[in-house]
Formats: C-alpha cells, structure tokens, sequence
C-alpha cells in the first residue's frame, strides 16, 4: 500500500513556464513533508519542506503547497529553467514516528529550452 | 566538510554471492540511514542506526540483509547470498540529531548477474 503517490511519472514544459508536481497522501499521521530533487547517478538532495500548520512555503522559484483536508501537495517552480531537469520525490515523516522518510515514486521533470 | 560518502558507487555481484555496502556518515553525524531505490520506483526506507545500535529495522528483509555502524569505521550493509532481485540503488543518508534534516549519499548500484 503506497501511503505516498506522485501519479504523473514525467513532466514535460516549456523553458520559462511554470512546473507544477503533484503528491497526494493516505496516512493522516503524516505531518512534514518535503520535496528532494535527484540527478541520475546522483543521490537525492533537498529542495522545500513544509510543516502540516502550514499550508504555503516559498523559496525563491519553489513554492510548496499543502492542503491538509485533500491530502494533497503540490511543488510549483516559476519560472522553469532547463536546469530544473531532474527526478522529484515528495516524501513524509508521520508525527512523533523519527526521522524516516516514506517517499512517492517520483515524478521525471524534463524543461526544454 | 564532505558529504555522505559512500562506496563503492557501482558493484556487480554473481547469485549466491555476498555484497557489502559502506556509507560514511557526515562529519558530526551520528545517525545513519539506508534506503533503497528499485528501478522504476521511489526510495523505500530499510535501516536507521545509531552508533553501535539499530533504532528501527522495519524496512528490512528479514533474511539476507543486515546493517551495522560501529563505534569506529563506516556503516555497512551487508547482503548475503544474493538474488537478481537485489539489484538497485542503496542510499545512504545521515544526520546530526533525529529530527534534523538529513543529507544523502551518492548511493551505490548493486546490480546481480
């Protein structure tokens, strides 16, 4: 039972548009998520988290969004840029449950020029 | 400061073989995570160590596997007798406390021939 979904295995924009990645969520106890962004051959690397008080979060082009009573969250780059090219996992740590991770599958951003 | 080193990056075992994976840890970093990449799929959480001591080994085969992280020297993790369906990327990842952001390793690609 996956408790964390990215249901689009890839994503293709324009160079400059937005880029918006998609996660829903099944288990209630969740309550910090975070978005990692992995090159092939690489191991991943962090890129946003937020907190379940929280329903917005912004770092520079990286806007995350929650929306706790839809179990959903969303990563929106703006603007896209060629480099942005890359794997994203959204991944959740449950309350008071440690520090593991439990990861969706992924969703493969291309950006073209 | 390095990061999360661990090695080797590629390693190509036969069936029935033994594989053991290194990860050294962050400088500073006491706690050591491993995760496994299947092809195809998102990162599933297996072992997460302290020095000399197993917090939580849930995603864990049961038969096969086992980690380590001794006082002195890397973590390891050890697979014994191999099996085709072995074949992934392990990451490793570290971090300074529980709850602190942790940062991950390059992995390695086992890959069973």
């Amino acid at each position: 039972d996956q408790q964390v979904k990215q249901n689009s295995p890839s994503l293709s924009v324009q160079e400059g548009r937005i880029s918006i990645l998609n996660c829903d969520y099944t288990n209630s106890m969740f309550d910090y998520f975070l978005w990692y962004k992995k090159y092939p051959a690489e191991g991943p690397t962090f890129l946003i988290s937020i907190s379940s008080i929280k329903d917005k979060n912004e770092d520079g082009r990286f806007t995350v969004f929650l929306n706790k009573s839809a179990k959903h969250l969303s990563l929106h780059i703006v603007p896209s840029q060629p480099g942005d090219s890359a794997v994203y996992f959204c991944a959740a740590i449950p309350f008071n449950a440690g520090n593991m991770l439990t990861f969706g599958g992924g969703t493969r951003l291309m950006v073209k020029p | 400061n390095a990061g999360v080193m661990q090695n080797p990056r590629h390693l190509v075992r036969r069936r029935g073989q033994e594989a053991r994976l290194r990860c050294s840890p962050m400088k500073g970093h006491s706690h050591v995570y491993w995760y496994r990449q299947l092809p195809e799929e998102g990162l599933k959480f297996m072992v997460y160590l302290q020095k000399e001591n197993i917090i939580d080994e849930s995603g864990m085969p049961k038969e096969r596997f086992s980690a380590e992280f001794p006082k002195e020297g890397p973590s390891i993790l050890r697979i014994q007798q191999v099996v085709r369906g072995d074949s992934a990327a392990y990451f490793c990842a570290s971090s300074a406390t529980v709850g602190d952001f942790y940062f991950f390793g390059q992995g390695t690609r086992l890959t069973v021939v």
